[in-house]
């Protein structure tokens, strides 16, 4: 079965914070993709970044930067220095590949990060 | 920029009635997908949808749901008979290849009464 776990339900930080929100998959599958979604407080899922089981060397983006662990099932997310337009649900998810299916997402539970001025 | 584009934004609808959800996916995208999401909760699987045929579909995905694509552009999600617990935000999305990124929609927030 497969399984996303994002153990902090809320985060608050003060602006210019680094922050990281944690992710912890499981799946038996060893071709899979990660995903993070930003969910702002108006409603859309706004795709964050997507990485796949072969690849484990992290990506940093601007002030965003994720860790991939294979040997702890991790797919951390750190914003650095946040901003209150940080301000959103993000929300981590795993796909298993399936042939010409495409593939379901399977979402963890989000975490709320609250950036404060 | 495409984008996946969801109507209505919002909809109330007494319980027992029909609903169609609609959405039009980014163009040249192949699979699609319906998702909900429970005020206050996680986003889940409904139905995946590829070469026009439901790929894979949940448990919650029962005999009330089904989804069509009727003429190439429009990717709909209609609801036979509404019930109290089907209130949520629907999340229509689409992507271009297999080991790609689904694109979401703005979603369409149910409301059954």
């Amino acid at each position: 079965a497969q399984k996303v776990t994002q153990a902090q339900t809320e985060i608050s930080v003060v602006e210019k914070e680094d922050v990281t929100l944690d992710c912890v998959y499981e799946t038996r599958d060893t071709t899979y993709y990660l995903f993070w979604y930003k969910q702002p407080p108006s409603g859309e899922l706004v795709f964050l970044i997507r990485r796949n089981s072969f690849d484990e060397q992290n990506e940093i983006s601007g002030r965003y930067s994720w860790n991939f662990q294979k040997s702890t099932s991790s797919f951390n997310f750190t914003i650095t220095a946040s901003q209150v337009v940080d301000s959103a649900v993000y929300f981590c998810a795993l796909r298993v590949m399936l042939y010409n299916q495409g593939g379901k997402l399977i979402f963890g539970q989000g975490t709320e990060l609250s950036v404060k001025p | 920029e495409p984008e996946v584009t969801q109507t209505p934004s919002h909809q109330v609808t007494q319980m027992g009635q029909e609903v169609i959800l609609r959405c039009v996916p980014i163009s040249n995208h192949l699979y699609f997908y319906w998702y909900r999401q429970i005020l206050g909760q996680k986003v889940e699987f409904l139905v995946s949808f590829y070469n026009n045929e439901i790929s894979e579909k949940s448990e919650i995905f029962d005999d009330q749901f089904s989804v069509e694509r009727p003429d190439g552009s429009n990717f709909t999600l209609k609801i036979r008979s509404t019930k109290l617990e089907d209130s949520a935000m629907y999340f229509c999305a689409s992507q271009d290849r297999e080991n790609t990124e689904a694109f979401f929609g703005q979603g369409t927030r149910l409301t059954v009464v």
